[in-house]
């Protein structure tokens, strides 16, 4: 079993629609990031949390530690929120990233 | 600033063969890793480095080298080619690998061993 799982694997919408990406993980973490994969290939950070609630513009992550969960949300989509969205969690204070496999999202005008 | 540069984009190579992917950042990080990301897989970590002289291994460190001779540079150096090598690799760096590090991801390097 992954020790980083995100749901669902692709995620079709249309332009407008609210969207929502799970993360839920195993392993005691000091930190959880959510990252953009552009249709190019270029990786960007979007978030970094530890507990509660970030928001971005249109983007809102949240984490729920006890229950080892973190959610993004997309208000408002857009056919350029189209990539691929990558959970990650740092195992203890100074342990490395290890990923989600991604989650697949494309956005019809 | 230009970031975390990577050469080459794209390289295909024949079994056996050698090769380096360069990674470059100039953002005065201490922290540089390797990661490579297969299809359906998440990135996986080769190696990582904490400063200029100290590397260690990551995942799946078989069948790369490294060095960091330099704060700017972390080359991988891939010996002997094998298939299961192809793969996207990527470089990132950070100015810590503390709770509040932020990891910044170069372009990709696409590499194909026939």
């Amino acid at each position: 079993k992954n020790e980083v799982e995100q749901s669902p694997q692709n995620l079709t919408a249309q332009e407008g629609e609210f969207i929502t990406i799970n993360c839920s993980y195993s392993v005691g973490i000091s930190a959880l990031h959510w990252l953009q994969q552009h249709p190019g290939g270029g990786i960007v950070s979007l978030f970094m949390l530890s507990s509660g609630k970030k928001k971005h513009g249109r983007l809102i992550a949240t984490i729920n530690i006890q229950e080892k969960h973190s959610s993004l949300h997309i208000t408002a989509s857009h056919p350029r929120d189209s990539a691929v969205y990558i959970c990650a969690v740092r195992a203890g204070s100074q342990g490395n990233l290890i990923f989600g496999k991604g989650t697949k999202l494309s956005v019809k005008p | 600033n230009a970031g975390v540069t990577q050469t080459p984009k794209f390289r295909i190579l024949k079994i056996g063969q050698s090769m380096t992917l360069q990674c470059t950042q100039d953002m005065n990080h201490n922290y540089m890793y390797w990661y490579r990301q297969d299809p359906g897989m998440g990135l996986k970590l080769i190696y990582y480095s904490v400063g200029a002289g100290i590397t260690d291994k990551g995942e799946v460190p078989n069948g790369y080298n490294v060095s960091r001779s330099t704060t700017e540079d972390f080359p991988l150096r891939l010996e002997l080619a094998a298939p299961s090598q192809t793969s996207v690799y990527f470089c990132a760096s950070s100015r810590t690998s503390g709770i509040a590090d932020t990891q910044y991801f170069g372009p990709g390097t696409r590499l194909t061993v026939l």
